[in-house]
C-alpha cells in the first residue's frame, strides 16, 4: 500500500540546522515534494525533487533522497523563528495511466529563540 | 498573479444542514483538486478534475458530497447533509499539465459542524 510517514515534532534553536525526515513505501514515486503550512493557511510549496535525483539545493533548503531506503529529508540551514510551521512530505505516484498524490501527516517544527 | 481563491474562509453550521465551498484556481491551471484536512493530519484527496472532467473521485463520499466544475474553471464542493465528522479544513489546489505536477493551494475553508 501507499504510505508516507513523518515524525510529529521537531524543536531546534534559532540559527541551528533543522532536518525533517520522511519515509515512503511506494517505489513508483515520480516526484517528491516538501510543503510548509503556517497556522490558518494552505500549503505552500517549498521544493520538489525528481525521483532520479539524489540531492537538490535551493538557498537554505537541501533535499536528500535515498531511493533505496525510500527516505527523503529536508534540511533547513540557519533556521529562523519564521520557519516555525508544519512541514509535509508528499509523493506523486504514477498508476494506471494517471497519478495520485499522497501526503504525510506533517512534522511540526518549533524554532526556539 | 493571483493565487488559488477559496470562499468562505470559515463556516459554522448545525448538523444536517447543507454547506457549499467555492474555489477559483490559478488562471491557466486545468487541474483542480479538493482535499479534506483533519486536525493534525495531512490533506486527503476528495476529488480531482482535469478541466471539467472528474478523473479521480474514489475518495469522495458520494452519499452526501458532490462537486462540480462546469466550465473547467471554478469549482464548488457541496455537503448535504453535514455530519459532525465533516468538521475539517477543505483545501482547494490547482496545477498545470506537466510532469512535475506541482500543486498550488488556497487558504482553505474551515468547517465546523455543531
Amino acid at each position: 500500500g501507499e504510505d508516507v510517514e513523518q515524525s510529529l515534532f521537531l524543536s531546534v534553536r534559532e540559527g541551528d540546522s533543522s532536518v525533517i525526515n520522511c519515509t515512503y513505501t511506494d517505489s513508483s514515486s515520480t516526484y517528491l515534494y516538501w510543503y510548509k503550512q503556517e497556522p490558518g493557511a494552505g500549503l505552500q510549496l517549498l521544493t520538489y525533487i525528481f525521483s532520479n535525483m539524489d540531492m537538490k539545493q535551493d538557498q537554505r533548503l537541501t533535499v536528500l533522497l535515498n531511493k533505496k531506503d525510500k527516505h527523503l529529508s529536508l534540511r533547513i540551514a540557519d533556521t529562523q523563528t519564521g520557519d516555525s510551521a508544519i512541514y509535509f512530505c508528499a509523493e506523486s505516484i504514477s498508476t494506471s495511466g494517471t497519478y495520485k498524490y499522497i501526503f504525510g501527516t506533517g512534522t511540526r517544527l518549533k524554532v526556539l529563540a | 498573479e493571483a493565487g488559488v481563491v477559496q470562499s468562505p474562509r470559515y463556516k459554522i453550521i448545525e448538523k444536517k444542514q447543507p454547506v457549499a465551498f467555492w474555489c477559483n484556481p490559478i488562471s491557466g491551471h486545468n487541474t483542480l483538486y479538493w482535499y479534506r484536512q483533519n486536525l493534525g493530519q495531512g490533506p486527503e484527496l476528495l476529488i480531482r478534475y482535469e478541466n471539467e472532467e472528474a478523473v479521480d473521485d474514489s475518495q469522495l463520499p458520494k452519499d452526501r458530497f458532490s462537486a462540480e466544475r462546469l466550465k473547467g474553471v471554478d469549482s464548488t464542493l457541496k455537503i448535504q447533509p453535514a455530519e459532525l465528522g465533516d468538521s475539517a479544513v477543505y483545501l482547494c489546489a490547482s496545477s498545470q499539465t506537466g510532469t512535475s505536477r506541482v500543486q498550488f493551494f488556497g487558504p482553505g475553508t474551515r468547517l465546523t459542524v455543531l
